[in-house]
């Protein structure tokens, strides 16, 4: 069956430190990958995706890329802003079927 | 530009009482979902509508039941609440079935007693 694993949060990090967040999956066939991400009150957005291997999903800043060798699809962010600070779930989708989401990570950001 | 708008915001139910959450969208979306949030679970889908006029179970639907009004409104029962359903419910809707970008509500706070 599919299964997505994200790292334990919470997350916590200065401004402008280097951002990390880990994504293991596992499938039957081969998904497409996504980031979505939720900030405070409202409700969960794409952030950014990729739909084969060696593919790498960018967007404001956040990028990740997808490693069928390692099953993984880490988020990653060179500089960290405030803003930033939301929850992050990684999910996949394979074929016909709806989206599958981990069970999220919450990112805070200090000044 | 509403997108998926959701009602009530926040509700707390006795357990046994019944209640229907709202949820309307106008970006003229052929499917709509609901999914519940709890801590260490991330979202499960409860039910889902790929087009008006059809509804299917997703992973968990017990205790739910749903209505594909129109193609706009998309609405979740709780028949008989009980503890186990606190939860945030949040409705989504996409332009086609099983598409992977998804546009979600802000979410429904619920609390049963």
């Amino acid at each position: 069956g599919n299964s997505v694993t994200q790292m334990e949060g919470p997350v916590t990090l200065s401004e402008e430190a280097f951002l990390t967040i880990n994504c293991t999956y596992t499938a039957t066939g081969y998904p497409s990958l996504f980031w979505y991400v939720q900030y405070p009150g409202e409700g969960l957005q794409l952030l950014l995706k990729a739909t084969k291997a060696d593919d790498k999903g960018s967007n404001k800043g956040f990028e990740a890329t997808y490693r069928k060798e390692t099953t993984s699809f880490h988020l990653e962010k060179g500089s960290v802003q405030v803003s930033d600070s939301a929850v992050y779930f990684c999910a996949l989708k394979t074929g016909a079927n709806n989206l599958f989401f981990g069970t999220g990570t919450r990112l805070t950001v200090i000044p | 530009n509403a997108g998926v708008t959701q009602t009530p915001k926040f509700q707390v139910l006795k357990t046994g009482q019944s209640m229907t959450l709202q949820c309307a969208q106008d970006m003229n979306h052929n499917s709509m979902y609901w999914y519940r949030q709890d801590p260490g679970m991330g979202l499960r889908l409860i039910y889902y509508s790929a087009s008006e006029g059809t509804t299917d179970k997703g992973e968990v639907p017990n205790g739910y039941n749903v209505s594909r009004l129109n193609k706009r409104e998309f609405s979740l029962r709780l028949e008989s609440a009980a503890p186990s359903q606190t939860s945030v419910y949040f409705c989504a809707s996409s332009q086609r079935s099983q598409n992977e970008k998804l546009f979600f509500g802000s979410g429904t706070q619920l609390s049963v007693l």
